[in-house]
C-alpha cells in the first residue's frame, strides 16, 4: 500500500518563529489533508490540498503531486500551535481509505 | 466543530465487555469512516461506509464490527475486549466517495480494565 513519510517528527520551536513540516507519498494521489491534533485530541482540518498552494491566516500549504510531496508552512507560531500534524492522503484507484503519515508533534515555547 | 458528532466522549469498561460508539455525521455527508487511534499503532483505517453499504475495510478485528443505518449515522462495535482496545476511536465523515475532504469528530476515549 501507499507510504506515507512527515518529516521531522518532532520540533521544537520558540514563539513567533517559522517552521516548515514535510509530507511525502509512495503513489499517486487524489486526496491530501493535513490536520492538526490538539493536546485534547481533536484532529483538525487544516488543509485539502491535492495539488496547488493555500494559505488560510498563518498557516500555507503546497502539493507538488508530480513529485509526490507537499509541505505544511507556519509562520510566527505560537503556544497554540502546539500538538501533532498529520498528513492523509487517499490513493487513486477505488481504495477509498485516508493513510495518515506518523505525525510531526510540535512543540512551541512561549 | 466539524459537524461530525461522537457518542460517548469517554467509556470506562471491563474486559470481556461489548460497548458501541456513535457517530452522526455532518449534515448530508454520505460517507462514514471509523478510524483508530492508539499510542503504539498511530491512525489505523478500520472501515469505511458509504450510503449504508461497507466500501473498504482495513485493519479492523474480527470482535469489532459497523453499520451505517438509513439514517446515515453509523455504530461501530466493540465485543469480547481486550486491554489493548484502549484508544481513541474516531468517526469521520464526508460529501462523496473520495475527492472530498473528510471532517472527524472529537472521538471516543476507550479505556479498557
Amino acid at each position: 500500500g501507499i507510504q506515507v513519510e512527515q518529516s521531522p517528527p518532532d520540533l521544537i520551536l520558540q514563539e513567533g518563529a517559522n517552521s516548515t513540516l514535510r509530507c511525502n507519498f509512495s503513489d499517486s494521489v487524489n486526496n491530501l489533508q493535513w490536520f492538526h491534533q490538539n493536546p485534547w485530541g481533536q484532529l483538525i482540518n487544516l488543509f485539502y490540498i491535492p495539488s496547488g498552494t493555500k494559505q488560510n491566516g498563518r498557516l500555507s500549504a503546497t502539493t507538488v503531486a508530480t513529485e509526490r510531496y507537499s509541505l505544511l508552512y507556519i509562520s510566527s507560531s505560537q503556544t497554540t500551535d502546539s500538538g501533532v500534524y498529520f498528513c492523509a492522503v487517499l490513493t487513486q484507484g477505488g481504495s477509498e481509505k485516508l493513510v495518515f503519515g506518523k505525525g510531526t508533534k510540535l512543540t512551541v515555547n512561549p | 466543530d466539524s459537524g461530525v458528532t461522537q457518542t460517548p466522549k469517554h467509556l470506562i469498561t471491563a474486559t470481556g465487555q461489548r460497548v458501541t460508539l456513535r457517530c452522526s455525521p455532518r449534515s448530508g455527508d454520505l460517507s462514514v469512516y471509523w478510524y483508530q487511534q492508539s499510542l503504539d499503532q498511530g491512525l489505523q483505517f478500520l472501515i469505511q461506509y458509504y450510503n449504508g453499504e461497507e466500501r473498504a475495510k482495513g485493519n479492523i478485528l474480527e470482535r469489532f464490527s459497523a453499520q451505517q443505518f438509513p439514517d446515515l449515522h453509523s455504530e461501530l462495535n466493540l465485543s469480547s475486549l481486550e486491554l489493548g482496545d484502549s484508544a481513541l476511536y474516531f468517526c469521520a465523515s464526508s460529501a462523496e466517495l473520495s475527492g472530498n475532504t473528510i471532517y472527524f469528530g472529537e472521538g471516543s476515549w476507550l479505556t479498557v480494565v
